[in-house]
């Protein structure tokens, strides 16, 4: 089953300990990318990637960082994070092109004290 | 970047059609029109897409400005189970969709 695999789907953290949050894919997708949803404010692009080693910023990055060493896993690390972090987070993955579908994981909802 | 313009919200009758509008007057060329919509505690998921002709599937129906700066989407008979967020996005072709922007999206409320 073609799927975007997100770990943990809940977690609860302290202020400044440094957090992963992992997204896998299996359709061999080129394009991943990683959002943020705050109530009334949909969904904010935080960093993408068009391939391996190939990452840009989205329009909030700041307190975030991304890797892309592999296709299928495309991680979001937050160094030391911070309560306004707190927040629901997608990933996404699509095949290159603006004609194709993308696919979203179920979410991670961060919550952070 | 282009954005997209969309109610805030809309209302249904159950087994009645629903048109959601979006305007998206900055779109370029090169700019497919998405459509997306988010379930309640899920992901956002694919619904539709197109370029300049009308699109149908097995979800829902796409109408697209000749000018393209609106669109529509079109469910033919609203469910309870239509009953979320839906967004509308402009992804390029020539770039892969980098920098997808989405807006705050329009609640469909159906009522049954």
């Amino acid at each position: 089953e073609a799927q975007v695999t997100q770990n943990p789907r809940y977690l609860i953290t302290v202020t400044g300990k440094k957090l992963t949050v992992t997204c896998s894919q299996n359709m061999n997708h080129e394009y991943m990318s990683w959002y943020r949803q705050d109530p009334g404010l949909g969904l904010r692009q935080i960093y993408y990637s068009m391939n391996v080693e190939v990452t840009d910023k989205g329009d909030v990055p700041e307190g975030y960082k991304v890797s892309r060493k592999e296709k299928r896993n495309f991680p979001l690390i937050l160094e030391s994070p911070s309560p306004n972090q707190t927040s629901l987070y997608f990933c996404a993955s699509s095949p290159l092109g603006g004609n194709r579908e993308a696919f979203f994981g179920q979410g991670t909802r961060l919550t952070v004290v | 970047d282009a954005k997209t313009t969309q109610p805030n919200s809309m209302e249904s009758n159950e087994e009645e059609p629903v048109h959601l509008p979006c305007n998206h007057s900055t779109i370029s060329g090169t700019d497919y029109i998405h459509w997306y919509r988010q379930l309640p505690s899920q992901g956002p998921e694919y619904v539709i897409h197109g370029l300049t002709s009308n699109v149908n599937n097995r979800m829902a129906s796409l109408a697209i400005a000749e000018d393209r700066k609106s669109s529509t989407l079109i469910l033919h008979r609203a469910t309870l189970r239509d009953a979320a967020v839906y967004y509308c996005i402009l992804r390029d072709v020539g770039t892969g969709g980098f920098k997808t922007i989405f807006g705050a999206g329009t609640r469909l409320f159906v009522k049954a």
